[in-house]
């Protein structure tokens, strides 16, 4: 079965600063996206960024990037200049087939 | 419509009654998607519809869950005499046919069964 693990359930970061949050998944598609969604305290589920496997470049988006790593079925999202907007749960996805699963979550706090 | 709506935003049943939950994804998504999100955990897949057709219902937990959509558009989940177990966040989500695309999630229903 394929699976997404965030192995970091809570962090906290300083306004301005830089943050790393981690997730590790597993399939076996040879063509597959993954993707990082934010959830703040309104519920709504916002895609952040997206990654397509099959593109070695790592994806952008403004402050928010990732590490992708293919051979490591690997893909953390680096948050920079991170700002008390920023606070919120983020789920690492990924496709499996004709839906998306998601990782358990990480809970991020900007502290001001 | 500009996003993915669901209604109600909130529901309070008590224990045994039967509930349904709405869904009015965006205009021209052929897929659309059902989750449920127990508190403070991640998003549990339950059903999924391409057009009207479920191919994928496997994450449905009992018989007390169905769901349908018409005309390509609405959907309806309904449970069934509902448990406290039931009690969580349902949340919608609709996509175009491209899977790079992901989903357009509304912004839920939290059900609490009393």
């Amino acid at each position: 079965a394929q699976t997404v693990t965030q192995s970091q359930p809570e962090m906290s970061v300083q306004e301005a600063e830089t943050v790393t949050l981690s997730c590790t998944y597993d399939t076996s598609e040879s063509n597959y996206y993954l993707f990082w969604y934010k959830q703040p305290p309104s519920r709504q589920m916002i895609l952040v960024i997206r990654q397509e496997a099959y593109k070695q470049q790592n994806a952008t988006e403004n402050r928010f990037s990732v590490n992708f790593q293919k051979a490591a079925k690997s893909f953390s999202l680096k948050i920079s200049d991170s700002q008390l907007g920023d606070t919120a749960m983020y789920f690492c996805a990924e496709t499996s087939y004709d839906k998306v699963i998601f990782g358990p979550g990480t809970s991020l706090s900007v502290i001001p | 419509g500009a996003g993915v709506s669901q209604s109600p935003s909130n529901k309070v049943t008590e224990k045994g009654k039967d509930v349904e939950l709405r869904c009015d994804p965006i205009s021209g998504h052929t897929a659309l998607y059902w989750y449920r999100q127990s508190l403070g955990q991640g998003l549990e897949f339950l059903i999924y519809f391409q057009g009207n057709s479920a191919p994928d219902k496997s994450g449905l937990p009992s018989d007390r869950f169905s769901a349908e959509r018409t005309g390509g558009s609405v959907s309806t989940l309904t449970i069934q005499r509902t448990q406290q177990e039931d009690s969580a966040v349902y949340l919608c989500a609709s996509s175009s046919t491209s899977r790079a695309a992901g989903y357009t999630f509304g912004s839920g229903t939290r059900l609490t069964v009393v």
